[in-house]
């Protein structure tokens, strides 16, 4: 079975400029979950989403966005870049509805860095 | 916000030896979880104990819960070089999954 599949691994973008991650869960995982580390704020939730629909949102701008495909592939848009985006964004996948409950399979992510 | 803190931020012990990692919370919950991090990578999911359980095992590790002081503790028995990570508790607030900082474990070989 394949794992969760982040795309690009390594992005570099200057500033003011957007750019869009993509996440592809694990087989018949309908959640998937997008957080932020950084070694300053290490690792901070985004947005939650399960069928399509946004469950949950971190405390982020609304620069930051993110959809879900019927497919339940998600991809996360951020716009109007900063260099304080510079992170490691992380895609997660579950089987249950909410990733609390249930154990979250993490993919390797994507790298940014803003210039 | 995160809801999770663990101590020790840094933890460096001898291959063989036994690490402790502890996670205070700060909300109540129907469960936590553990996570291990190699560096730069995705996360890795370790054990889910919940809350009306008082310890869990999973080959090398145990994972213990007290609700009552909002703590849980990881201890990595008979620790390997490969053992060498980060290691993140996780809980829920408004039924998200929060992280807190991290352990920084160093296995020496």
């Amino acid at each position: 079975k394949a794992g969760v599949t982040q795309t690009p691994r390594y992005l570099i973008k200057t500033r003011g400029q957007q750019v869009t991650l993509s996440c592809s869960p694990i087989s018949g995982h309908r959640s998937v979950s997008w957080y932020q580390q950084t070694p300053g704020q290490g690792l901070q939730f985004l947005f939650e989403y399960f069928s399509e629909t946004q469950r949950n949102k971190g405390n982020f701008p609304g620069r930051f966005s993110g959809r879900q495909f019927s497919n339940s592939r998600s991809e996360m848009n951020v716009s109007t870049l900063e260099l304080g985006d510079s992170a490691l964004y992380l895609c997660a996948s579950s089987l249950g509805q909410q990733t609390i409950n249930t154990e979250a399979f993490f993919g390797q992510g994507t790298r940014l860095t803003v210039v | 916000s995160q809801q999770g803190e663990e101590d020790p931020q840094a933890l460096s012990i001898q291959e063989g030896e036994n690490a402790t990692m502890n996670c205070s919370y700060k909300t109540s919950i129907n469960n936590l979880q553990w996570y291990r991090q190699n560096s730069g990578r995705g996360l890795v999911h370790l054990i889910l104990i919940r809350s009306n359980e008082r310890e869990k095992h999973s080959g090398r590790l145990r994972v213990t819960l007290d609700t009552s002081k909002k703590s849980s503790s990881l201890l990595i028995t008979a620790s390997r070089a490969a053992d060498t990570a980060s290691y993140f508790c996780a809980t829920g607030i408004n039924n998200d999954m929060r992280f807190g900082a991290g352990t920084r474990l160093t296995v020496k070989p």
